[in-house]
Formats: structure tokens, C-alpha cells, sequence
């Protein structure tokens, strides 16, 4: 079955400053990466996604990249702001397992 | 608000009760979800309806679970004879057809005591 790694498991970064989270997957057939982000006590809210036939996708300072031959996507956070502490789950859709695997989240504090 | 719901939020009980949750997904979506997770985890995966069937159960679902999705829209999950090991976030996702974008509740937290 699909396996989900990401790294870090924590990141400080300065108000301001850039957060890079990075997640691997194992299921070459896996075709869609949602990102979540979920506040104490929240169920996980999604923020971005990306599908296998695009290389990258931009929301305002929320960005995703996405490289198929590497099985590797990445969040990248711009201007980071207080608001954005929180913990960050990966996650791959696999069609033949019809489910979503998370990754194990990376707990944010963005220090003021 | 026409996210997701689930009730209760939280429930305590005693190791060997039965417990019921309940899910309402967003009124279109025809996948609803039921995931679990532990402290400092991400969700894992328990099982999924397609609008009232049940097509998927991950091993992680003992026989001690059951959930139902009658008519296609709500969903419950019960869990029997619970166990100190059943504590954790049990979270109700929806989606319009797999590989969408799935949609989470606020989650029920249950705690055996």
C-alpha cells in the first residue's frame, strides 16, 4: 500500500521568513496531494492540492510543488505570519486504494 | 454553515461500554469518510461509503466496528466493548467522487477510561 513520508516533524521559522515542508510518497499510481492544516482541537482544513499533470500550484503565499519521477511534493509558505502556527499533514491518493495516506504532520510555530 | 458536522464532539466512557457517533457530510457529496487519529499522527484510514454502500474497511477496523450510512446521506460509527486503545480523534470526511477534495468535520474525541 501507499506510504507517506514527511520531514520535517517540526519547524520554527521567524515571523516573516519561509517555511519548506517536504513529504515522499510510494505509489507511482498515486495522482492527487492535498495538503491540510489543522489547529488544536480543529479537524484537518484544506488548504492547497495538486494533481499529478501539473508541476506546481500557487495560492496566494501557499505554494506546492510536485515531482512524479522523485515521488516527491512540497509546501512552501511565503511571509509566514503567527496565524500559521499549526500542524501540516501531506497526504496521496492513490486510485487503487481509493483512500487517502497522510503523512505523519509537521507542527509550525511561526515566532513573532 | 454546510460543512461537515459531527456529534458528539467529545465522549468519555468506560472501557467496555458502546459508543455511537454521528457524521452529516456536505448535502452533495456522495463519499463520506471515517478516519482515525492518534496523538501527534496523521489520520489514518478506516473505512468509506459510497453514497449508502460500504466499499472499503481498512484491517486498522476490528470487529468491534461498525459503521452504516442508510439512506446515503448521514453516517454513524459504532464502536462495542471499547477499549483503552480505542482513545483517540475520530474524524467524518466527504467528497464528490474519489480523488476530489475531501472535506474533514470538526472530529469526536473519545476517551476510555
Amino acid at each position: 500500500g501507499e506510504n507517506v513520508e514527511q520531514h520535517p516533524s517540526t519547524l520554527s521559522v521567524q515571523e516573516g521568513d519561509s517555511a519548506v515542508i517536504k513529504c515522499t510518497y510510494s505509489d507511482s499510481a498515486s495522482n492527487y496531494f492535498p495538503w491540510y492544516k489543522q489547529e488544536l482541537g480543529k479537524g484537518p482544513q484544506l488548504i492547497i492540492d495538486i494533481r499529478s499533470n501539473v508541476g506546481e500550484k500557487k495560492d496566494q503565499r501557499i505554494a506546492v510543488t510536485l515531482n512524479k519521477t522523485a515521488k516527491h511534493f512540497s509546501l512552501h509558505i511565503t511571509e509566514t505570519q503567527p496565524e500559521d502556527s499549526a500542524v501540516y499533514f501531506c497526504a496521496a491518493w492513490s486510485a487503487a486504494g481509493n483512500k487517502l495516506t497522510f503523512g505523519g504532520g509537521t507542527r509550525v510555530l511561526v515566532k513573532p | 454553515d454546510t460543512g461537515v458536522s459531527q456529534d458528539p464532539r467529545h465522549k468519555i466512557t468506560k472501557r467496555g461500554q458502546n459508543v455511537t457517533f454521528r457524521c452529516d457530510p456536505i448535502s452533495e457529496h456522495n463519499r463520506l469518510y471515517w478516519y482515525r487519529q492518534t496523538l501527534g499522527q496523521g489520520p489514518e484510514f478506516l473505512t468509506y461509503f459510497q453514497n449508502e454502500a460500504q466499499l472499503e474497511k481498512s484491517r486498522l477496523l476490528s470487529d468491534r466496528f461498525s459503521a452504516e450510512r442508510p439512506k446515503g446521506s448521514f453516517s454513524t460509527l459504532e464502536i462495542q466493548r471499547t477499549e483503552q486503545g480505542d482513545s483517540a480523534m475520530y474524524l467524518c470526511a466527504s467528497s464528490l467522487g474519489g480523488g476530489s477534495e475531501q472535506y474533514f468535520g470538526p472530529g469526536t474525541r473519545l476517551t476510555v477510561t
